[in-house]
């Protein structure tokens, strides 16, 4: 499967722990987008990478989350002090820099339990 | 604010009848909506988008700015449309593809 990787598949954690996801976007995509879904809901926007540098973050991303990029590739999304209302499926997504509103491709996301 | 309004979390049809299933939006610029399907176990997919204006696997949606609508139609369901359903709307003026979701509508296709 070439398409956008993400790992770990699923996470329990205790609360208050510490967790890190990483997304592997196809290739030549150098656009990376983080998304959450939580129940019953569809995905919300979390924040957006262009190469390494992070443009945008929605007022979702709390002080304890943090997300990189570092060499325009790979990127990682942090969840410190993990609270159990951040329980959700975090979805990774990247797409081209051809055109404004290229097609994103969607990760099969990261299932995060905070117990 | 913009928002995106999916009003029916389940829709249930019997196999070779027509589907319609519901997209509203809010937004104040020049709207691009999408359509984006899960299916069981798979990844979110792209099914179409308003600008191509072309026919996916038999699904069809029209962009109808004065009702701000978008609605996805299938004349004939088939039992393999059974899946997750997500209207997306895209912020034309951020410069990137930020999408606002709809809750979905579960879709399930009976023999």
């Amino acid at each position: 499967d070439t398409g956008v990787s993400q790992d770990p598949r699923h996470k329990i954690t205790k609360r208050g722990q510490n967790v890190t996801f990483r997304c592997d976007p196809i290739s030549e995509h150098n656009r990376l987008y983080w998304y959450r879904q939580t129940l019953g809901q569809g995905p919300e926007f979390l924040t957006y990478f262009q190469n390494e540098a992070q443009l945008e973050k929605s007022r979702l991303l709390s002080d304890r989350f943090s997300a990189e990029r570092p060499k325009g590739s790979f990127s990682t999304l942090e969840i410190q002090r993990t609270e159990q209302g951040d329980s959700a499926m975090y979805l990774c997504a990247s797409s081209s820099r051809q055109g404004r509103n290229t097609e994103a491709f969607f990760g099969q996301g990261t299932r995060l339990t905070v117990v | 604010a913009q928002r995106v309004t999916q009003p029916e979390k389940l829709l249930s049809v019997f196999k070779g009848a027509p589907v319609e299933l519901k997209c509203n939006y809010s937004y104040s610029g020049s709207p691009e909506l999408f359509w984006y399907v899960q299916y069981s176990r798979q990844r979110l997919q792209l099914l179409l988008r308003h600008i191509s204006r072309e026919s996916i696997k038999g699904f069809t949606a029209d962009l109808n700015k004065g009702e701000t609508s978008f609605h996805l139609k299938k004349p004939f369901a088939q039992e393999e449309d059974s899946a997750m359903y997500y209207c997306a709307l895209s912020l034309m003026n951020t410069g990137f593809q930020k999408l606002v979701f709809g809750t979905g509508t579960r879709l399930l296709v009976s023999p």
